[in-house]
């Protein structure tokens, strides 16, 4: 399978914890985009590399939220001292984009439940 | 701030009666527009984008830059058609987010 691949698909974790999650994009993309979902409600927009430069930050994300594309590739998206209001599907996507926008290439998420 | 509505949280048709997701945009300019789709148990996909102007399964999409709205239409719906659909025009900005609309779930029933 060569599209989007997230891990780990699920994690459960004790609030104050900290947690990693890593997005492989489809090789050639150049673009790499965080969103967060919770039930009921579409992506949120966290945040988006071209290549290694991380372009734009939701201001959803908090201090305690770092993400990471470092040599261009894979992104790491981590999260420090979570809390409950944490809990949610953390997706990523890639994009090929030569011009203007292009189509968004999904993962299958991660899912976060913080107890 | 740039928001996308999507008025209908369900919408419920049966099978083989015309469909239409409404999706309404608040900023102006020439977007470039897309329609996403998640069915149950798959990863979210693109159905179609506005700037090719293809008809995906038998979906279109037109661009009402009067009303800022982007509804997604098919004439015939089929049971396989349920799914959520989530409606995303990207910021034209300068920067290239994309902001999803909080989603329809289609329902159609047999």
């Amino acid at each position: 399978d060569t599209g989007v691949s997230q891990d780990p698909r699920h994690k459960i974790t004790k609030r104050g914890q900290n947690v990693t999650f890593r997005c492989d994009p489809i090789s050639e993309h150049n673009r790499l985009y965080w969103y967060r979902q919770t039930l009921g409600q579409g992506p949120e927009f966290l945040t988006y590399f071209q290549n290694e430069a991380q372009l734009e930050k939701s201001r959803l994300l908090s201090d305690r939220f770092s993400a990471e594309r470092p040599k261009g590739s894979f992104s790491t998206l981590e999260i420090q001292r979570t809390e409950q209001g944490d809990s949610a599907m953390y997706l990523c996507a890639s994009s090929l984009v030569t011009g203007v926008t292009g189509e968004l290439f999904f993962g299958e998420g991660s899912r976060l439940t913080v107890l | 701030a740039q928001r996308v509505t999507q008025p209908e949280k369900l919408l419920s048709v049966f099978k083989g009666a015309p469909v239409e997701l409404k999706c309404n945009y608040s900023y102006s300019g020439s977007p470039e527009l897309f329609w996403y789709v998640q069915y149950s148990r798959q990863r979210l996909q693109l159905l179609l984008r506005h700037i090719s102007r293809e008809s995906i399964k038998g979906f279109t999409a037109d661009l009402n830059k009067g009303e800022t709205s982007f509804h997604l239409k098919k004439p015939f719906a089929q049971e396989e058609d349920s799914a959520m659909y989530y409606c995303a025009p990207p910021v034209t900005s300068g920067t290239y987010k994309y902001i999803f609309g909080t989603g329809t779930r289609l329902k159609v029933l047999a």
